[in-house]
């Protein structure tokens, strides 16, 4: 079974305006990371955003938020204020503790494009 | 500068022709870690080191071999290449004790079997 879910393949949004990008998450672990990176057309892994299964707030970096509902296992990022520069593949992750080891699970990506 | 550097950056081989992708972090990192990224699939963990010879199988372990006898090195070694290896391969680091667990990624090695 599918640890990590983004049911939306692509999407579009319009320039200045806010998009949602969903992630739901699959674990018995009580203590788990979650992760949201970019991926631009050049290729590179970019780390955007990180929430802690014990954080009780939600996360903030700037412009990205996470929307983290524990009990949903979602943890929806979101982008506001969309820029150009937005325009890239997004990937949701988790990190479980397994034994002792750490293993890091992906999500098979959205495409975001920002529209002028 | 902090960073995971990986070579070669791009690759063609033959199948069959034994290869090796370096992967190095100048951040002292305990645990690190190989992916490869394929269309539609996502981000697939292949092996991972949780310290200096520690390691341990991901998701798709087979045909491929990683050692980790410095800290800071965790080649990945495809001992005898085949087309369904063709792939973007991403080697990652980790600060355990950093409280986040963020990884940080190599810049990715792109490589194509004939």
């Amino acid at each position: 079974a599918q640890k990590i879910t983004q049911t939306q393949p692509g999407m579009f949004v319009q320039e200045k305006e806010a998009v949602t990008l969903d992630c739901t998450y699959d674990t018995s672990d009580q203590s788990y990371g979650l992760f949201w990176y970019k991926q631009p057309s050049s290729g590179e892994m970019i780390f955007l955003i990180y929430q802690g299964s014990y954080d009780e707030q939600n996360a903030t970096e700037g412009r990205y938020s996470l929307n983290f509902q524990k009990a949903r296992k979602s943890a929806n990022l979101v982008i506001s204020a969309s820029q150009l520069g937005d325009s890239a593949m997004y990937f949701c992750a988790m990190r479980e503790i397994t034994s002792g080891t750490y293993k890091y699970i992906f999500g098979t990506g959205t495409r975001l494009k920002v529209l002028a | 500068e902090a960073q995971v550097t990986q070579n070669p950056r791009y690759l063609i081989t033959v199948t069959g022709k034994k290869l090796t992708v370096t992967c190095s972090q100048n951040m002292n990192h305990e645990y690190m870690s190989w992916y490869r990224q394929d269309p539609g699939l996502g981000l697939r963990q292949i092996y991972y080191s949780m310290n200096v010879e520690v390691t341990d199988k991901g998701d798709v372990p087979e045909g491929y071999k990683v050692s980790r006898k410095e800290k800071r090195n965790f080649p990945l070694i495809l001992e005898s290449p085949s087309p369904n290896q063709t792939s973007l391969y991403f080697c990652a680091s980790t600060e355990l004790a950093g409280g986040t667990d963020t990884q940080y990624f190599g810049p990715g090695t792109r490589l194509t079997v004939l």
